[in-house]
């Protein structure tokens, strides 16, 4: 089945960019999501990236797409401590399959 | 953006009684709904998908009979936990598709935590 898989934690300081990355193993994905997690709470998607894409910018997000070494990343730049949550990929060729997650901690 | 509701958001329950979970699309209509379970710093794990009006399909390993879904309308779903365990204590969330999404986007519900005592 598919693979998809994240580092589990991340600390940053107020104010420095993060970058979370993702692998996977299914290619036939036609989108890849971002979604946050906040403690106790649903999935938001925060945004997602077409297939044929390698780059989308959605003011301080930033997604990379390589799809030769499957490999997606989030960056979060001027992270905010309201940014801490869990982040979690995700990838699609049939259903959503989800990342193991990765706990963003921002330090003031 | 579209809203997915859940109800109760917090159950307590004690074991061997069974536990509905509503699940709804509140300003969609939503044919294929989802069903996943998340235990304590894990991710997601899919349970099913229920599409309207018919069976729902369950993922490898998830007992069918124990959790029963039921998509009877195009803006609900419900999930049963019946005779519920301590071990079936875990946070469920469902999603929904909304199928006007020209990238297929599932909108979560916030959850429900399940403990059973």
């Amino acid at each position: 089945g598919e693979d998809v898989e994240q580092s589990l934690f991340l600390s940053v300081r107020e104010g420095d960019s993060s970058v979370i990355n993702c692998t996977y193993t299914d290619s036939s994905s036609t989108y890849l999501y971002w979604y946050k997690q906040e403690p106790g709470a649903g999935l938001q998607l925060l945004t997602y990236i077409f297939s044929n894409m390698d780059m989308k910018q959605d003011q301080r997000l930033t997604v990379l797409l390589n799809k030769k070494d499957k490999h997606l990343s989030l960056r979060i730049a001027d992270t905010q401590t309201g940014d801490s949550a869990i982040y979690f990929c995700a990838d699609c060729p049939n259903n959503l399959f989800f990342g193991t997650g990765t706990r963003l901690t921002v330090i003031p | 953006g579209a809203v997915v509701s859940q109800h109760p958001s917090w159950v307590i329950c004690k074991s061997g009684t069974s536990v509905k979970i509503e699940c709804r699309s509140l300003d969609f209509q939503a044919t294929t709904m989802f069903w996943y379970r998340q235990f304590p710093k894990q991710s997601l794990m899919l349970m099913a998908t229920s599409n309207e009006g018919s069976k729902a399909t369950y993922e490898q390993g998830v007992e069918k009979d124990k959790f029963l879904i039921n998509h009877a309308s195009l803006t609900l779903s419900t999930l049963t936990v019946t005779s519920a365990h301590p071990e079936d204590s875990s946070f469920y969330i469902c999603s929904a598709r909304d199928q006007r999404g020209v990238y297929n986007e599932q909108f979560f519900g916030p959850g429900t935590r399940l403990t059973v005592l």
